[in-house]
């Protein structure tokens, strides 16, 4: 199977409650950041994204926030489902820049 | 509409062997990118290629070759693979260098 998620940290919740994931980012000059999600045997797949203009932003059950002070950034997913298990990237990179760099990952694990 | 289309799934080689995975995109995006995944870790960046007949390198570039054949398809050489060069390998599109990543689903190597 998939080695992806070896080593990871790990977040556990119930099936029902909120989710939060947090990343630390790496450079203070990085001003777009995604999350990611990333299911077993598959590439990643695009959650929601914020810029640095902004430190909140809503999606469908998720909320994104930023913390540029402290170069931190938290996914919030609401009514956490089963389908929600999988491993979450964050990503940034600077505007135009072409080069996302990619934190190493949370697994969320839902448990019925 | 496939999005990010990655061909072999898997494959085998012996140290000192040469392949070459391929990758194609039908959203018609300018940029286009390949990444290695190694277990525990995020997402680390080869090559990118921001636009048709422009390539460049990445965080770890060495052992790898790319070619942009045209807007469609960006392919990721291996001229003599090493046992460190097991991985998993995504490429990915997006539309201007600054957007969200479309991923494939990614070709599994194994280098023995």
């Amino acid at each position: 199977g998939e080695s992806v998620g070896l080593h990871l940290p790990t977040l556990s919740v119930q099936e029902g409650d909120n989710s939060i994931i947090n990343c630390a980012y790496s450079n203070s000059a990085s001003d777009y950041f995604i999350w990611y999600k990333q299911e077993s045997g598959k590439g990643p797949q695009f959650i929601i994204d914020i810029r640095s203009n902004m430190d909140k932003r809503q999606g469908q059950r998720v909320t994104v926030l930023l913390n540029k002070t402290v170069k931190h950034l938290s996914l919030q997913i609401a009514a956490t489902q089963p389908g929600d298990s999988a491993v979450y990237f964050c990503a940034e990179t600077l505007y135009n820049f072409n080069k996302f760099y990619f934190g190493s990952g949370t697994k969320l694990n839902v448990k019925p | 509409n496939a999005g990010v289309t990655q061909t072999p799934k898997f494959q085998v080689l012996k140290t000192g062997q040469s392949m070459t995975l391929q990758c194609a995109q039908d959203m018609n995006h300018n940029s286009m990118y390949w990444y290695r995944q190694d277990p525990g870790m995020g997402l680390r960046l080869i090559y990118y290629s921001a636009s048709e007949g422009t390539t460049d390198k990445g965080e770890v570039p060495n052992g790898y070759n790319v070619s942009r054949l045209n807007k469609r398809e960006f392919s990721l050489r291996l001229e003599s693979a090493a046992p460190s060069q097991t991985s998993v390998y995504f490429c990915a599109a997006d539309r201007d260098g600054n957007s969200p990543l479309h991923f494939g689903n990614g070709t599994r190597l194994t280098v023995t």
